[in-house]
C-alpha cells in the first residue's frame, strides 16, 4: 500500500544514454516534486508540479525534463547523461505547496 | 532569500544522551517548519511539524521542537536518544509565498551503542 512509490530503484548506465524515471503517488495530493540528492545527502528541489502545472523549475539543466500526465504521476527523463548526474532522485508528493511532503523510496542513479 | 541553516553537520551521541539539533530560518513572513528523519537506505519521512498554535511540537518517537519567533529557531530535541536513532536529520521551512519548501543541509546522527 505504497503511498509513493519510485521506478527503478537503481538506474546504471553509460554517460550520453537517456533514462527515464517514473513516479507515483495514491495519496490523493495536487502537488509533485523531484529532488536530487548527492553524495553529502544536500537535498535540492529540481522541479515541482501542481495539478500537472509546472510551478517550480530551479537551475536544472534542459537535459531534464519532467512531465505530468496526471496529477498522480511525476516523471523525470534525462537526456545525454553525464557523470555529475549520479545521485539519488526522490520524488515526493504534498497537499498544497506548504504541507507535509511524502517521500518516494529514491531512484539511485549511477553513471559510468 | 529565504534559507535555512542546521548548524551541526555530523552529531555523534552515546546512547541516552539528550539531543538538540538546531535549526534558524530567515523569512520575515509567517512560516510552516519542519523536522524530517532520513534513516540508513531509506526515504525521507516526517518528524513533526509547526504550522501555528502551541510552539512546543511533539512528534513521533520522542522528538519534540520548539518554535521561538524571536530568535527564528526550530531546534530539535529529544531527552535520551537510541542506536535506532543513527539517521540523517532535515530541517524544512514551508510557506515561503514561492511554492518551494527549502530544506537545511541537513545533519548527520550517529548514536553508539
Amino acid at each position: 500500500d505504497t503511498a509513493v512509490s519510485q521506478t527503478p530503484k537503481y538506474l546504471v548506465t553509460q554517460m550520453g544514454n537517456d533514462k527515464s524515471i517514473k513516479c507515483e503517488q495514491n495519496l490523493g495530493h495536487d502537488t509533485m516534486y523531484w529532488y536530487k540528492q548527492d553524495s553529502k545527502k544536500f537535498l535540492k528541489i529540481m522541479f515541482s508540479y501542481n495539478n500537472k502545472e509546472l510551478i517550480i523549475n530551479e537551475t536544472v539543466p534542459n537535459r531534464f525534463s519532467p512531465k505530468s500526465p496526471d496529477k498522480a504521476h511525476l516523471n523525470l527523463h534525462i537526456n545525454s547523461l553525464e557523470l555529475g548526474d549520479s545521485a539519488v532522485y526522490f520524488c515526493a508528493s504534498s497537499q498544497g505547496t506548504a504541507d507535509t511532503q511524502y517521500f518516494g523510496p529514491g531512484t539511485r542513479l549511477t553513471v559510468l | 532569500a529565504q534559507s535555512v541553516s542546521q548548524h551541526n553537520h555530523h552529531v555523534i551521541l552515546s546512547e541516552a544522551a539528550s539531543l538538540e539539533l538546531g535549526c534558524n530560518y530567515s523569512y520575515g513572513g509567517t512560516v510552516n517548519l519542519f523536522w524530517y528523519v532520513q534513516y540508513p537506505g531509506q526515504h525521507l519521512q516526517l518528524l513533526l511539524k509547526y504550522f501555528s498554535g502551541d510552539p512546543l511540537v511533539k512528534g513521533i518517537k520522542g522528538f519534540e521542537a520548539e518554535f521561538i519567533k524571536s530568535k527564528f529557531s526550530f531546534n530539535l530535541r529529544k531527552p535520551s536518544v537510541q542506536w535506532s536513532d543513527t539517521a540523517e536529520y532535515f530541517c524544512a521551512l514551508g510557506n515561503t509565498g514561492g511554492f518551494k519548501t527549502i530544506f537545511g543541509a541537513g545533519t548527520r546522527l550517529f548514536v553508539k551503542a
